[in-house]
């Protein structure tokens, strides 16, 4: 069964202070990572997308990472609008069209 | 380009009462999703369809959910005799297969739905 696990549920950070999220993730034949960010009361927000292991996508103070078992995302000196939850997604070989699959989420919240 | 479109955005029924849920996707996307966020929970797959045809429905509940995207209008997820465990966020996504970033699901700002 497809599965993606995130953690930390929930990161506290203070504004500058980088980390890592992190996503674990068991698929049947992977074709693709998807990061989302999203804020309460909305959608989500297409962050990037990964194919395979060894990618690295960056954009503004985060930058995304792919190993074959997992994913990260890094935010570099965060500000307090990063602040929201991250989900991270993937999509099967097997599964007709684009049916994402979701992880739990790490809820951020970087203070001034 | 108006983005994924939902309504209403928040919708409060009885138990018992339907609920229906509208959505329209992108311009020029012909495949939608919805997907189900309960309350501290991820997002969960409900179903996938294309013009006239549904996909892939392996995660809608077997009783009282349907959803239909027909060739002209909006696609419609229905719940029927609505109870509290229904009590959700719903979210459609959709894509164009095909075209540039074709794998890229665009969600819209989602539906509330309140059980009483």
């Amino acid at each position: 069964e497809d599965q993606v696990t995130q953690s930390p549920e929930a990161l506290r950070l203070q504004e500058g202070e980088s980390s890592s999220l992190n996503c674990s993730y068991t698929v049947s034949g992977l074709r693709g990572l998807f990061w989302y960010r999203q804020d309460p009361g909305k959608g989500p927000e297409f962050l990037f997308t990964l194919y395979s292991a060894g990618e690295e996508k960056e954009k503004e103070r985060l930058k995304a990472t792919l190993t074959k078992k997992e994913s990260f995302l890094h935010i570099t000196a965060p500000k307090p609008e990063d602040s929201a939850t991250y989900l991270c997604a993937v999509q099967a070989n097997h599964n007709q069209g684009g049916k994402l699959i979701f992880g739990q989420g790490t809820e951020l919240s970087v203070k001034p | 380009n108006a983005g994924v479109m939902q309504n209403p955005r928040h919708l409060v029924r009885r138990r018992g009462q339907e609920a229906r849920l509208r959505c329209s996707p992108m311009k020029g996307h012909s495949h939608v999703y919805w997907y189900r966020q309960l309350p501290e929970e991820g997002l969960k797959f409900m179903v996938y369809l294309q013009k006239e045809n549904i996909i892939d429905e392996s995660g809608m509940p077997k009783e009282r959910f349907s959803a239909e995207f027909p060739k002209e209008g909006p696609s419609i997820l229905r719940i029927q005799q609505v109870v509290r465990g229904d009590s959700a966020a719903y979210f459609c996504a959709s894509s164009q297969p095909g075209a540039p970033g074709a794998n890229v699901l665009t969600f819209g700002a989602g539906s509330r739905l309140t059980v009483l």
